[in-house]
């Protein structure tokens, strides 16, 4: 069965910190892996890997796939208290383009 | 502006009684899906419909119902039989040879 896993599950952090969250996983016919940030309500896609090795950088948020470890991680370098949220990874699954979803890291920057 | 909405915000449903939330897009997307989010859970999959008229079941489509007569429009109703409803409902769109998907802003619905 395809899965994909997080973690940690929740994460307390101070602004300033870097934070590292991990996605890995087990899904057939793998072609991508997408991160999304959700604040409350609706996700907002940041990223989709497709290549291993190769970083997505966008301000201070990067990630990178490993598809012969069979994970990824997004950074987060000098947080701030607008990047509390839940982080969610993703991957495709064979049937319809539907995403398998890993349970999200909550993640908490304090002042 | 292009994006998609569902309404309403939040649902209230008595015992017994069937609810409807709605999802429409103006993306010209071709796929739409139904997701349900409970706290620790991540987002499991309701239904999905990858062109009009026509719809799959997903991972817990039990006590759901979908219908996909527009493009635009992928309405879930949750029925009666669907004993444990309190949850967060988001509806994503895609475009058909993309990957992403992006999200509505989500419906919370609550049983009294």
């Amino acid at each position: 069965e395809d899965k994909v896993v997080q973690s940690p599950l929740s994460l307390v952090v101070h602004e300033g910190d870097t934070v590292t969250l991990n996605c890995s996983y087990e899904v057939t016919n793998f072609r991508s892996l997408l991160w999304y940030k959700q604040e409350k309500k609706a996700p907002t896609f940041l990223f989709m890997l497709t290549s291993s090795g190769i970083e997505k950088k966008s301000g201070r948020l990067s990630s990178i796939l490993d598809k012969k470890e069979l994970f990824s991680i997004l950074n987060i370098t000098a947080t701030q208290t607008g990047d509390s949220a839940i982080y969610l990874c993703a991957a495709p699954g064979i049937e319809g383009g539907k995403l398998i979803f890993g349970q999200g890291t909550e993640l908490s920057v304090k002042p | 502006d292009g994006g998609i909405t569902q309404s309403p915000k939040y649902l209230f449903r008595k015992e017994g009684q069937n609810v409807t939330l709605s999802c429409e897009q103006n993306l010209n997307h071709d796929a739409m899906y139904w997701y349900r989010q409970d706290p620790g859970q991540g987002l499991r999959l309701i239904y999905y419909s990858q062109i009009v008229n026509d719809f799959q079941k997903g991972d817990i489509a039990e006590g759901y119902s979908v219908s996909r007569e527009k493009k635009e429009s992928f309405p879930l109703t949750v029925t009666s039989a669907q004993k444990n409803p309190t949850a967060f409902y988001l509806c994503a769109s895609r475009k058909q040879h993309q990957e992403t998907q992006y999200f509505g802003p989500g419906t919370r619905l609550l049983v009294l």
